[in-house]
């Protein structure tokens, strides 16, 4: 079955620093892969998603993810991280459903 | 436009009573999921309706759990009797893509439920 793991739980970055949200996924067929984002109070965002082609993929507010078959890997990046950026991650893989890693915790420090 | 709605944002109950969560999706999306987090856990697929008919309902974890969608328009969620173990947030979600790949998503707020 297919799953997605997301292997930091939280991570404090400071205003203005790059971030890199790590995603690893194990799926036979290429996958559709993305990375939603749920800001205290709101529900889940679509940030950006991979279906095929260029493996680099632009998002909202600035991020972007590549994608690495080599490496079963799907990381969020953002060069500049602002302290609105403070949020739940979650990466996920769908197979007519989405799966959900586990979510990583943004806190950006002034 | 308005976006997916869920009610009650917040709902405390105790063990052996009955929940109901109600969901409104985006109007004219045809797909409509319902998902679950427990706490510190990933969120859950429990099932996927196209218009009122269940598509997928393999991640509803036991009969005490049922889904409708009347009309195809809104959806609910009952929960009888709720057990300690189903507290959590439920997330709906509604797309409007007809096939394939689950496409974009669009979440409510979820509805955070309390069992004691």
């Amino acid at each position: 079955a297919q799953s997605v793991t997301q292997p930091d739980i939280h991570i404090t970055v400071s205003e203005g620093a790059s971030l890199e949200l790590r995603c690893n996924y194990s799926y036979g067929a290429t996958p559709y892969l993305f990375w939603y984002v749920q800001s205290p109070g709101q529900g889940l965002q679509l940030l950006l998603k991979y279906f095929s082609g260029d493996t680099l993929v632009q998002g909202i507010k600035g991020f972007e993810a590549e994608f690495k078959r080599s490496q079963s890997s799907f990381n969020l990046r953002k060069p500049s991280v602002h302290w609105s950026d403070a949020a739940e991650y979650f990466c996920a893989v769908d197979d007519y459903k989405l799966s959900f890693g586990a979510g990583t915790t943004v806190t950006v420090r002034a | 436009e308005a976006g997916v709605t869920q009610f009650p944002s917040h709902s405390v109950i105790e063990k052996g009573q009955t929940v109901t969560l109600r969901c409104d999706p985006i109007s004219g999306h045809d797909n409509l999921y319902w998902y679950r987090r427990v706490m510190g856990k990933e969120i859950k697929f429990l099932l996927h309706f196209v218009k009122e008919s269940k598509q997928d309902e393999s991640g509803m974890p036991n009969n005490r759990f049922l889904a409708e969608r009347t009309g195809g328009t809104y959806s609910t969620l009952k929960v009888q009797p709720a057990e300690l173990e189903d507290s959590g947030v439920y997330f709906c979600a509604s797309s409007h893509w007809k096939t394939g790949s689950t496409g974009e998503l669009f979440f409510g707020e979820g509805s955070r439920l309390t069992v004691l």
